[in-house]
Protein backbone atom coordinates (compact mmCIF):
# COMPACT_ATOMS: atom_id res chain seq x y z
CA UNK A 1 0.00 0.00 0.00
CA UNK A 2 1.29 3.48 -0.93
CA UNK A 3 2.10 6.04 1.91
CA UNK A 4 0.12 8.88 -0.07
CA UNK A 5 -3.02 8.04 -2.00
CA UNK A 6 -4.59 10.84 -3.85
CA UNK A 7 -7.06 10.61 -7.19
CA UNK A 8 -5.01 11.75 -9.87
CA UNK A 9 -7.26 13.21 -11.92
CA UNK A 10 -7.63 15.32 -14.21
CA UNK A 11 -9.85 18.26 -13.14
CA UNK A 12 -11.08 20.42 -15.56
CA UNK A 13 -12.56 23.52 -14.30
CA UNK A 14 -14.03 26.77 -15.42
CA UNK A 15 -13.06 29.71 -13.61
CA UNK A 16 -14.28 30.95 -10.32
CA UNK A 17 -15.67 27.14 -9.64
CA UNK A 18 -14.78 25.89 -6.28
CA UNK A 19 -12.61 22.69 -6.54
CA UNK A 20 -11.60 19.75 -3.83
CA UNK A 21 -9.18 17.61 -3.32
CA UNK A 22 -8.39 14.98 -1.41
CA UNK A 23 -6.09 12.81 -0.38
CA UNK A 24 -5.28 9.59 2.36
CA UNK A 25 -1.91 8.55 4.15
CA UNK A 26 -1.49 5.02 5.67
CA UNK A 27 1.21 5.88 8.46
CA UNK A 28 -1.17 6.86 11.54
CA UNK A 29 2.09 8.30 12.94
CA UNK A 30 2.54 10.47 10.19
CA UNK A 31 3.33 13.91 11.73
CA UNK A 32 3.14 17.22 9.66
CA UNK A 33 1.23 17.64 6.41
CA UNK A 34 1.46 19.85 3.29
CA UNK A 35 0.36 20.63 -0.26
CA UNK A 36 2.89 21.36 -2.83
CA UNK A 37 2.05 22.69 -6.12
CA UNK A 38 3.94 21.56 -9.10
CA UNK A 39 4.07 23.50 -12.56
CA UNK A 40 4.93 21.25 -15.58
CA UNK A 41 8.53 20.56 -15.36
CA UNK A 42 9.33 22.48 -12.43
CA UNK A 43 9.77 21.62 -9.07
CA UNK A 44 6.99 21.66 -6.13
CA UNK A 45 6.73 24.50 -4.29
CA UNK A 46 4.98 24.42 -0.94
CA UNK A 47 1.53 25.72 -1.22
CA UNK A 48 0.74 25.38 1.90
CA UNK A 49 1.32 23.32 5.77
CA UNK A 50 -2.14 21.65 7.28
CA UNK A 51 -2.81 21.59 10.81
CA UNK A 52 -4.78 20.08 12.84
CA UNK A 53 -7.68 22.28 13.19
CA UNK A 54 -7.56 23.19 9.85
CA UNK A 55 -6.31 26.08 7.92
CA UNK A 56 -6.88 29.03 5.65
CA UNK A 57 -4.55 31.31 3.10
CA UNK A 58 -7.06 33.47 0.66
CA UNK A 59 -8.51 31.08 -1.22
CA UNK A 60 -7.44 28.09 -0.14
CA UNK A 61 -8.41 26.06 2.67
CA UNK A 62 -7.23 22.82 3.83
CA UNK A 63 -8.38 20.56 6.08
CA UNK A 64 -6.66 17.12 8.35
CA UNK A 65 -8.68 14.66 9.91
CA UNK A 66 -6.23 12.44 11.95
CA UNK A 67 -9.14 9.72 12.40
CA UNK A 68 -9.74 8.90 9.08
CA UNK A 69 -6.20 9.78 8.15
CA UNK A 70 -7.58 11.70 5.43
CA UNK A 71 -6.58 15.42 4.01
CA UNK A 72 -8.26 17.90 1.64
CA UNK A 73 -7.62 20.89 0.01
CA UNK A 74 -10.76 23.07 -1.27
CA UNK A 75 -9.83 25.84 -3.24
CA UNK A 76 -12.29 28.67 -4.01
CA UNK A 77 -12.59 31.32 -6.97
CA UNK A 78 -10.61 29.35 -8.99
CA UNK A 79 -8.54 31.23 -11.34
CA UNK A 80 -6.36 30.32 -14.89
CA UNK A 81 -3.13 30.54 -12.80
CA UNK A 82 -4.38 27.71 -10.55
CA UNK A 83 -3.94 25.31 -13.01
CA UNK A 84 -1.03 22.67 -12.10
CA UNK A 85 -0.62 19.59 -10.42
CA UNK A 86 -1.17 19.78 -6.10
CA UNK A 87 0.90 17.05 -4.69
CA UNK A 88 -0.46 15.60 -1.47
CA UNK A 89 2.65 15.80 0.88
CA UNK A 90 3.40 14.03 4.06
CA UNK A 91 5.98 13.51 6.86
CA UNK A 92 6.50 10.29 8.29
CA UNK A 93 8.92 9.45 11.26
CA UNK A 94 11.20 6.06 9.42
CA UNK A 95 12.97 3.49 12.12
CA UNK A 96 15.83 5.07 14.00
CA UNK A 97 14.88 9.02 11.98
CA UNK A 98 14.47 11.83 14.31
CA UNK A 99 12.70 14.02 11.84
CA UNK A 100 11.31 12.23 9.29
CA UNK A 101 10.76 12.14 5.65
CA UNK A 102 8.51 13.24 3.00
CA UNK A 103 6.56 10.96 1.22
CA UNK A 104 4.59 12.36 -2.52
CA UNK A 105 1.07 11.66 -3.31
CA UNK A 106 0.93 10.85 -7.35
CA UNK A 107 -0.40 14.51 -7.45
CA UNK A 108 -3.63 15.56 -9.03
CA UNK A 109 -3.49 17.89 -12.23
CA UNK A 110 -6.33 20.82 -12.04
CA UNK A 111 -6.87 22.95 -14.91
CA UNK A 112 -9.10 25.94 -14.89
CA UNK A 113 -10.08 27.09 -18.31
CA UNK A 114 -11.24 30.15 -18.95
CA UNK B 1 10.79 32.78 2.37
CA UNK B 2 13.47 29.92 1.65
CA UNK B 3 15.70 29.85 -1.16
CA UNK B 4 17.59 26.92 -2.62
CA UNK B 5 19.51 27.13 -5.50
CA UNK B 6 19.93 23.90 -8.00
CA UNK B 7 23.14 23.87 -10.71
CA UNK B 8 23.05 23.47 -13.39
CA UNK B 9 19.73 23.52 -14.47
CA UNK B 10 19.94 21.42 -17.69
CA UNK B 11 22.92 19.11 -18.51
CA UNK B 12 22.85 17.14 -21.48
CA UNK B 13 26.20 14.49 -21.88
CA UNK B 14 27.04 11.36 -23.21
CA UNK B 15 26.77 7.99 -22.17
CA UNK B 16 30.03 7.03 -19.72
CA UNK B 17 30.45 10.65 -18.46
CA UNK B 18 30.13 11.62 -14.91
CA UNK B 19 27.67 15.08 -14.32
CA UNK B 20 27.60 17.06 -10.82
CA UNK B 21 24.77 18.68 -9.62
CA UNK B 22 24.95 21.50 -6.53
CA UNK B 23 22.34 22.15 -4.40
CA UNK B 24 22.73 25.30 -2.06
CA UNK B 25 19.97 26.77 0.89
CA UNK B 26 20.85 30.18 0.06
CA UNK B 27 18.85 31.95 2.95
CA UNK B 28 19.18 29.22 5.72
CA UNK B 29 21.08 26.15 7.06
CA UNK B 30 20.37 22.98 5.96
CA UNK B 31 21.29 20.29 8.71
CA UNK B 32 19.52 17.75 6.09
CA UNK B 33 19.11 17.85 2.70
CA UNK B 34 17.02 15.67 0.11
CA UNK B 35 17.98 14.27 -3.28
CA UNK B 36 14.85 13.14 -5.43
CA UNK B 37 14.56 12.19 -8.75
CA UNK B 38 11.30 12.75 -10.77
CA UNK B 39 10.67 10.60 -14.40
CA UNK B 40 8.02 12.09 -16.64
CA UNK B 41 4.34 11.78 -15.05
CA UNK B 42 5.32 10.27 -11.93
CA UNK B 43 5.63 11.22 -8.77
CA UNK B 44 8.81 12.12 -7.00
CA UNK B 45 10.96 9.47 -5.72
CA UNK B 46 13.26 9.92 -3.13
CA UNK B 47 17.09 8.70 -3.48
CA UNK B 48 18.72 9.89 -0.56
CA UNK B 49 18.81 11.92 2.66
CA UNK B 50 22.25 13.86 3.32
CA UNK B 51 22.93 15.25 6.66
CA UNK B 52 25.51 18.05 6.93
CA UNK B 53 29.08 16.06 7.97
CA UNK B 54 27.96 12.52 7.91
CA UNK B 55 27.17 9.95 5.08
CA UNK B 56 24.05 9.74 2.74
CA UNK B 57 21.34 7.27 3.49
CA UNK B 58 20.32 5.69 0.11
CA UNK B 59 16.80 4.36 -0.21
CA UNK B 60 16.06 1.14 -1.70
CA UNK B 61 17.25 0.15 -4.97
CA UNK B 62 19.56 3.21 -5.42
CA UNK B 63 22.88 2.50 -5.93
CA UNK B 64 25.41 4.92 -3.24
CA UNK B 65 28.38 4.37 -5.98
CA UNK B 66 26.25 5.26 -8.62
CA UNK B 67 25.19 8.17 -6.94
CA UNK B 68 27.75 10.24 -5.11
CA UNK B 69 26.60 12.48 -2.20
CA UNK B 70 28.61 15.21 -0.40
CA UNK B 71 27.08 17.42 2.38
CA UNK B 72 30.16 19.49 3.49
CA UNK B 73 28.49 22.22 4.76
CA UNK B 74 25.14 23.61 6.63
CA UNK B 75 24.31 25.20 2.77
CA UNK B 76 26.12 22.51 0.12
CA UNK B 77 25.21 19.39 -0.96
CA UNK B 78 26.27 17.46 -4.04
CA UNK B 79 24.95 14.69 -5.96
CA UNK B 80 27.66 13.48 -8.62
CA UNK B 81 25.61 10.78 -10.98
CA UNK B 82 28.92 8.57 -12.36
CA UNK B 83 29.42 7.02 -15.48
CA UNK B 84 25.27 8.23 -16.78
CA UNK B 85 23.60 6.03 -18.95
CA UNK B 86 20.63 7.27 -20.70
CA UNK B 87 18.59 5.36 -17.67
CA UNK B 88 19.48 8.18 -15.88
CA UNK B 89 18.12 10.75 -18.00
CA UNK B 90 15.35 12.15 -15.25
CA UNK B 91 14.48 15.15 -13.37
CA UNK B 92 16.54 15.46 -10.58
CA UNK B 93 15.54 17.78 -7.58
CA UNK B 94 16.92 18.56 -4.33
CA UNK B 95 15.76 20.01 -1.18
CA UNK B 96 16.58 21.77 2.33
CA UNK B 97 14.96 21.15 5.33
CA UNK B 98 15.72 24.49 8.06
CA UNK B 99 16.85 23.58 10.98
CA UNK B 100 14.92 26.25 12.81
CA UNK B 101 11.74 24.95 11.11
CA UNK B 102 9.79 23.13 13.98
CA UNK B 103 7.44 22.31 11.15
CA UNK B 104 10.12 19.74 9.08
CA UNK B 105 9.02 22.04 5.77
CA UNK B 106 10.99 21.21 2.99
CA UNK B 107 12.13 23.88 0.76
CA UNK B 108 13.01 22.36 -3.47
CA UNK B 109 15.26 23.21 -5.44
CA UNK B 110 14.47 24.39 -8.98
CA UNK B 111 15.74 21.00 -10.45
CA UNK B 112 18.27 19.67 -12.90
CA UNK B 113 17.05 18.20 -15.75
CA UNK B 114 19.91 15.33 -17.11
CA UNK B 115 19.38 14.05 -20.32
CA UNK B 116 22.22 11.24 -21.29
CA UNK B 117 22.75 10.48 -24.68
Amino acid sequence: RKEVEQDPGPFNVPEGATVAFNCTYSNSASQSFFWYRQDCRKEPKLLMSVYSSGNEDGRFTAQLNRASQYISLLIRDSKLSDSATYLCVVNSLDRGSTLGRLYFGRGTQLTVWP
Amino acid sequence: GAVVSQHPSRVICKSGTSVKIECRSLDFQATTMFWYRQFPKQSLMLMATSNEGSKATYEQGVEKDKFLINHASLTLSTLTVTSAHPEDSSFYICSARDRNNSYNEQFFGPGTRLTVL
